[in-house]
């Protein structure tokens, strides 16, 4: 596998499951991103990790919970979600240098619906 | 509200003529700009990027022009090919944050052969 990927591809979930949602980069990145897309809605950036610290919340609900057991691996873990958060959530990595709009590279998202 | 905006949501050319899309932004702190491309089912892709020091940016077929004066950025692709048919986002960082990025709406593009 190269690039960014991201399981599952499509997830049906009812509002009282939990689940989660894998992301892996190839690219020896040392940072990982997660993004939602909702329906004409600019992509929203929801969390971000540099070295496994997260660096960015950006006030997403704690139904949410992200996690970065190490540099290549992201998980955003899912529970008693509402049919608003219905929406592709894509993962991203980039090579955390810090320097001034650092290209990230997405994978395919999950599409996530919810019951 | 959004800080960087794209208003046309959809744009449809003639293979070979050229394709012109546009972005506007709003927090003049912006210093860096991308144009990410995005075909179904698939992530997006970074396309071309220009520093708020420069005003035009080219690869191949691909241009991006900066005004900073009036906060507008367009990409222009010429000549237009069925293959660039894909939504075309617009994202914009500042030195502050460069993990963060702001995107637009996106644009969907579509080449008519």
């Amino acid at each position: 596998e190269t690039g960014v990927t991201q399981t599952p591809r499509h997830l049906v979930m009812g509002m009282t499951n939990k689940k989660s949602l894998k992301c892996e980069q190839h690219l020896g990145h040392n940072a990982m991103y997660w993004y939602k897309q909702s329906a004409k809605k600019p992509l929203e950036l929801m969390f971000v990790y540099s070295l496994e610290e997260r660096v960015e919340n950006n006030s997403v609900p704690s139904r949410f919970s992200p996690e970065c057991p190490n540099s290549s691996h992201l998980f955003l873990h899912l529970h008693t979600l509402q049919p608003e958060d219905s929406a592709l959530y894509l993962c991203a990595s980039s090579q955390g240098t810090g320097a001034p709009g650092e290209t990230q590279y997405f994978g395919p998202g999950t599409r996530l619906l919810v019951l | 509200d959004q800080q960087v905006k794209q208003n046309s949501p959809s744009l449809s050319v003639q293979e070979g003529r050229i394709s012109i899309l546009n972005c506007d932004y709003t927090n003049s702190m912006f210093d860096y700009f991308l144009w990410y491309k995005k075909y179904p089912a698939e992530g997006p892709t970074f396309l071309i990027s220009i520093s708020s020091i420069k005003d035009k940016n080219e690869d191949g077929r691909f241009t991006v022009f900066l005004n900073k004066s009036a906060k507008h950025l367009s990409l222009h692709i010429v000549p237009s090919q069925p293959g660039d048919s894909a939504v075309y986002f617009c994202a914009a960082s500042d030195q502050g944050g460069s993990e963060k990025l702001v995107f637009g709406k996106g644009t969907k593009l579509t080449v008519n052969p």
